[in-house]
């Protein structure tokens, strides 16, 4: 069965540090692929999408995420975190782009100060 | 442009009871997906509406069932609630018509069971 692993339930960063969250998939073919970002009581925000192409991706608010195939993964990467950036992220996937998105189970940001 | 736009916003029902949210694709949009997160869970999939039919579905029992309308708008219906029910519903909206591959989701509905 088709499934996706965020390994950092919580991560903790200070403002101007970087970032990386991790995501791992299993799946038959690959998949299309997908980051979304949710802040508290909302829905979710995409920051990004790999399809086919160049494996490294740019989205919106500085983020970007590599595809790796040998290890199945797509991991989101900032260079330097804002306060703002503090949500809950998902990676999710999919074996096209308008179907069913199946997700993991996020990873929780905090920012400090 | 509109975004997808969901409604209610909140929702508190008690057990037995039924209830039905609805949702309005962006604009363009042609297909409609839900799906159920839990707190503290990522979004798990309900089903897939186009063309006025479910063309996917998750291991969601027949409690819940949906419908499209022409003007591509979709409702969920969930018979029998449990308390178990009780999540985030969020609506997304793509393109299966234009081949657009992205979903775009609403701002959800807090369905509360008590």
């Amino acid at each position: 069965a088709q499934s996706v692993t965020q390994p950092d339930i919580h991560i903790t960063v200070s403002e101007g540090a970087s970032l990386e969250l991790r995501c791992n998939y299993s799946y038959g073919a690959t998949p299309y692929l997908f980051w979304y970002v949710q802040s508290p009581g909302q829905g979710l925000q995409l920051l990004l999408k790999y399809f086919s192409g160049d494996t490294l991706v740019q989205g919106i608010k500085g983020f970007e995420a590599e595809f790796k195939r040998s290890q199945s993964s797509f991991n989101l990467r900032k260079p330097s975190v804002h306060w703002s950036d503090a949500a809950e992220y998902f990676c999710a996937v999919a074996l096209g782009g308008a179907r069913q998105l199946t997700f993991g189970s996020g990873t929780q940001l905090t920012v400090l100060p | 442009d509109a975004g997808v736009t969901q409604s209610p916003t909140h929702l508190i029902k008690t057990r037995g009871q039924q209830v039905t949210l609805r949702c309005s694709p962006k604009s363009g949009h042609d297909t409609v997906s839900w799906y159920q997160q839990a707190l503290g869970q990522g979004p798990q999939f309900i089903f897939q509406y186009y063309e006025e039919e479910e063309r996917q579905r998750g291991n969601f029992p027949d409690r819940f069932s949906g419908h499209q309308f022409p003007n591509y708008s979709s409702e969920l219906n969930v018979n029998a609630l449990l308390l178990g029910d009780s999540a985030l519903y969020l609506c997304a909206s793509s393109s299966l018509g234009s081949g657009a591959d992205t979903q775009y989701f609403g701002p959800g509905t807090r369905l509360t069971v008590l």
